[in-house]
Order: structure tokens, then sequence, then C-alpha cells
């Protein structure tokens, strides 16, 4: 089974708009990390945002929240105001185990934004 | 702030040849890996190693060979390039340890085509 699971592989919205891309997980460890990375055309992989799995709070770092909801095992990334240097490639990733090393990553997805 | 430098970062190989990818990463980081990257698949583990002398294989391992002699360097070779093995490679590090919040950092990605 899939670790990770991105089921869009492209969305597109328009300047100024929130868009929220999906990313759920698959683990049987209570101790996970969640992430984030944005892939401009460029090709390098920017790390986005961090959810633990014990973390009360929904993660939030500027214009990027990750709306954590445990129970459905899901991870959504919010870009709110988007603006069109978000347009890239998003990777939703996981590690499990608070001292684990593997990350396993989802296929991406690609985000457009319309002026 | 070199951070994971890797090189080359563009090669043209014919196939059978073989190579070396090199990766290098300055901020004492134990544990370093190798992925690639193709259409649709996301990024899949390579090798990965947790420090100096110690490596193991990842999901995609065959046809590739991967040394850590230092913490600093980890470089994959291609022992007989296939065309199956174009792809974008990326070399990353993070430190090991129980920080939960412990981020992958990227080098900038190899772009290799197997003709």
């Amino acid at each position: 089974a899939q670790k990770i699971t991105q089921t869009q592989p492209g969305m597109f919205v328009q300047e100024k708009e929130a868009v929220t891309l999906d990313c759920t997980y698959d683990t049987s460890d209570p101790s996970y990390g969640l992430f984030w990375y944005k892939q401009p055309s460029s090709g390098e992989m920017i790390f986005l945002i961090y959810q633990g799995s014990y973390d009360q709070q929904n993660a939030t770092e500027g214009r990027y929240s990750l709306n954590f909801q445990k129970a459905r095992k899901s991870a959504n990334l919010v870009i709110s105001a988007s603006q069109l240097g978000d347009s890239a490639m998003y990777f939703c990733a996981m590690r499990e185990g608070l001292t684990g090393n593997q990350f396993y990553f989802g296929t991406g997805t690609s985000l457009t934004v319309i002026p | 702030n070199a951070g994971v430098t890797q090189t080359p970062k563009f090669q043209v190989l014919k196939t059978g040849q073989s190579m070396t990818l090199q990766c290098a990463q300055d901020m004492n980081h134990e544990y370093m890996s190798w992925y690639r990257q193709d259409p649709g698949m996301g990024l899949r583990l390579i090798h990965y190693s947790v420090g100096a002398g110690i490596t193991d294989q990842g999901e995609v391992p065959n046809g590739y060979n991967v040394s850590r002699s230092t913490t600093e360097d980890f470089p994959l070779r291609l022992l007989s390039a296939a065309p199956s093995q174009t792809s974008v490679y990326f070399c990353a590090s993070s430190f090991g340890g129980q920080y939960p919040g412990n981020t992958i950092y990227f080098g900038e990605g190899s772009w290799l085509t197997v003709v």
C-alpha cells in the first residue's frame, strides 16, 4: 500500500484565491511527521511546513497551513492568497517514528496559478 | 551556505557506461540518501546511509551502488547505465536523532540521460 497518496495530479487556482492540496497517509506507527515540499520549475526541493503526529494544533508558516485530520489520516496543504510564484509541483512526505530517517513521498500535485 | 552539493547537474551517458554522481554536505548530518524522480512516480529512495560506514537499500536499489567513507560524502555509482535510469537524481541529508521536525535537505538535482 502507498504510504502517501496525492490524488490531484494537477490543480488550477486564481491569483489571490486560496487552494487546498490533498494528502492522505498510511502508517501504523503512532509517531510520525508530515512534511510538504515545493518544487518550482528550476527543480530544487523547498521545505514548506511540518506537522508532528502529536501536535495539537495545525501547523502554519506564513501563507501555508496544514489541515491535519489525524482520524482521517489526512494532511492537506492550504495556500492562502495564491501568487504567481506559487506555480510549482508540491510533494507531501511522511517520516515514520521519532527517530526514523526514511521519508516517503507522494507523487505530487502540479499547481498552476492563473493571473 | 553550501548545504547539500551534488555534481554534475547534467550528464548524458551511453548505455553500458558507468559514472558516479557526487554528493557532499557540510551540515554534519548523519543521514544521507539518494532519490530518483520520475514523472508520475514522485521521489523514490535508492540508497541511504545513517552514518559513515553504514549503507542500506531503499525502494529501487538495482543498478546503483553507494559507499559512505566520511560523514560529508555519499557518492552514487551507476554500474552499467541503462535507458531506464534516465531520471532526475536528488541527494539529501538530515540530522539523525530524536527531533521529530527534522526536515530533509536536498541538493539541486542531477539530470541524467542514458541513450
